[in-house]
């Protein structure tokens, strides 16, 4: 399974646009890039997913590399309740099995 | 809707004693997963069940077994209990086994073992 590495934390300020960054340098053609969050004392949640191109939903959006070794989950606008821990995951297209592999994450800490 | 949900919240138990962890899926999912989460580390995959088969197991000993029931309700097992499986259980439920399929997080187990 492809690695992915991230900043174990990073800060930002309420209503400021945070970048979180995620390497991933063995990425196969056919992986697809997930982001899931943890906020404290709850489950895991789904954030968006990419494969090439950039995505955009109602949380964030996903800025993904051209040779697609990096990619850059997008809060628009950081509010308190971001704060959590970030998981970025490469999750290959065709093989069947479905399990998630965590990283350690980014925990994000969010300042009024 | 009803999201995932798990029980119970949380629970202690001594070495060597045996667990039992339940799971209900959303509605309409066919796929539960399950992850255990030591303090300050990622999510570990335990085993995912797929219409109530293993379907793909991750580096646990035999001592943590599951089922799936015919409505995709889940249990987890574990027995002979130790120390260090002291962690968050996380159930996750999905529409299927596909690496594609977004997995729905319940809030967790809390289990401390002494």
């Amino acid at each position: 399974d492809a690695k992915t590495t991230q900043p174990n934390s990073m800060e930002s300020n309420e209503e400021e646009p945070v970048h979180l960054p995620c390497n991933h340098s063995t990425i196969s053609g056919t992986d697809y890039i997930h982001w899931y969050r943890q906020l404290p004392s709850q489950g895991p949640e789904y954030v968006i997913h990419g494969l090439t191109s950039n995505v955009n939903n109602r949380m964030a959006s996903l800025a993904i590399a051209e040779d697609r070794k990096s990619s850059t989950l997008i809060l628009h606008r950081a509010t308190l309740r971001d704060a959590a821990v970030y998981y970025c995951i490469l999750r290959a297209r065709y093989n069947q099995g479905g399990k998630l592999i965590f990283g350690q994450g980014t925990e994000l800490s969010v300042k009024p | 809707e009803t999201g995932v949900t798990q029980s119970p919240t949380h629970l202690i138990k001594t070495r060597g004693q045996q667990v039992t962890l339940r799971c209900s899926s959303q509605s309409g999912h066919n796929t539960v997963s399950w992850y255990q989460q030591a303090l300050g580390q990622g999510p570990q995959f335990i085993f995912q069940y797929y219409r109530e088969e293993e379907n793909g197991r991750g580096n646990f000993p035999p001592r943590f077994s599951g089922l799936q029931f015919p409505n995709y309700s889940s249990e987890l097992n574990v027995n002979a209990l130790e120390l260090d499986d002291s962690a968050l259980y996380l159930c996750a439920s999905s529409l299927g086994r596909q690496n594609t399929d977004t997995q729905y997080f319940g809030p967790g187990t809390r289990l401390t073992v002494l």
